[in-house]
């Protein structure tokens, strides 16, 4: 089966910096997405890694390992604005456009 | 500035009724996607079209159709709503062969 596993809440203080971990299993790949969502909003855009390695946008950082199947969003200098859900998101190959996205993470930033 | 929208924010329907969600995108996207959003499950893919008039299955596709006429334009339809279909409904778009995903305001369906 097709299934990408992140963390259900993480909790950080402001300032501080936090990692958002994803795994994934699929039958094909494609490329490992993150987005962000806050409280009555609609999933926003992060980032994009198709080959390993490190992409720094800003403050958001995101690592991929496809060896290992493995993902990770990095959030520094934490800001309130910050609290919000973070999903991890597969482009899965053999299913052309279709994108399967994982449950979500909680991030709660307290002061 | 790209720009999707759906019919309605918040919609009230009784159970066996058929219920029409429509979104519509400026950005002449090829892709379009319907996802139900649930507590604890994150964002599921009902259907997913990438052309005009073509659809495909997402992962739950069943008790759902989707109609896609126009390229702007793809709508979900609920046959007969039942209470389980209760749920945030999310429409996206994509241009062919990129990554990113443009998702509309969402729907809140109530089914009673």
């Amino acid at each position: 089966g097709q299934s990408l596993e992140q963390p259900s809440e993480v909790t950080a203080v402001e300032g501080a910096i936090v990692q958002i971990n994803c795994t994934y299993q699929t039958s094909g790949f494609y490329g490992l997405s993150w987005y962000q969502q806050h409280d009555g909003g609609a999933p926003t855009f992060l980032s994009y890694n198709a080959l390993d390695g490190l992409e720094e946008t800003g403050r958001f950082s995101s690592f991929l390992s496809r060896s290992d199947s493995y993902g990770y969003l990095l959030l520094q200098e934490l800001q309130m604005k910050d609290s919000a859900s973070y999903f991890c998101a597969v482009r899965d190959q053999t299913g052309g456009f279709k994108t399967i996205f994982g449950a979500g993470t909680r991030l709660f930033v307290k002061a | 500035d790209v720009k999707v929208t759906q019919s309605s924010r918040y919609l009230v329907k009784r159970t066996g009724e058929k219920v029409f969600l429509e979104c519509v995108q400026d950005m002449d996207h090829e892709n379009m996607f319907w996802y139900r959003q649930d507590p604890g499950l994150g964002l599921r893919l009902i259907y997913f079209s990438y052309d005009v008039k073509m659809k495909e299955k997402g992962d739950i596709p069943e008790g759902y159709s989707v109609s896609r006429e126009k390229k702007e334009r793809f709508s979900l339809i609920l046959e007969s709503a039942s209470t389980n279909q209760t749920s945030m409904y999310l429409c996206a778009t994509q241009r062919a062969q990129s990554y990113e995903q443009y998702f509309g305001p969402g729907t809140r369906l109530t089914v009673t």
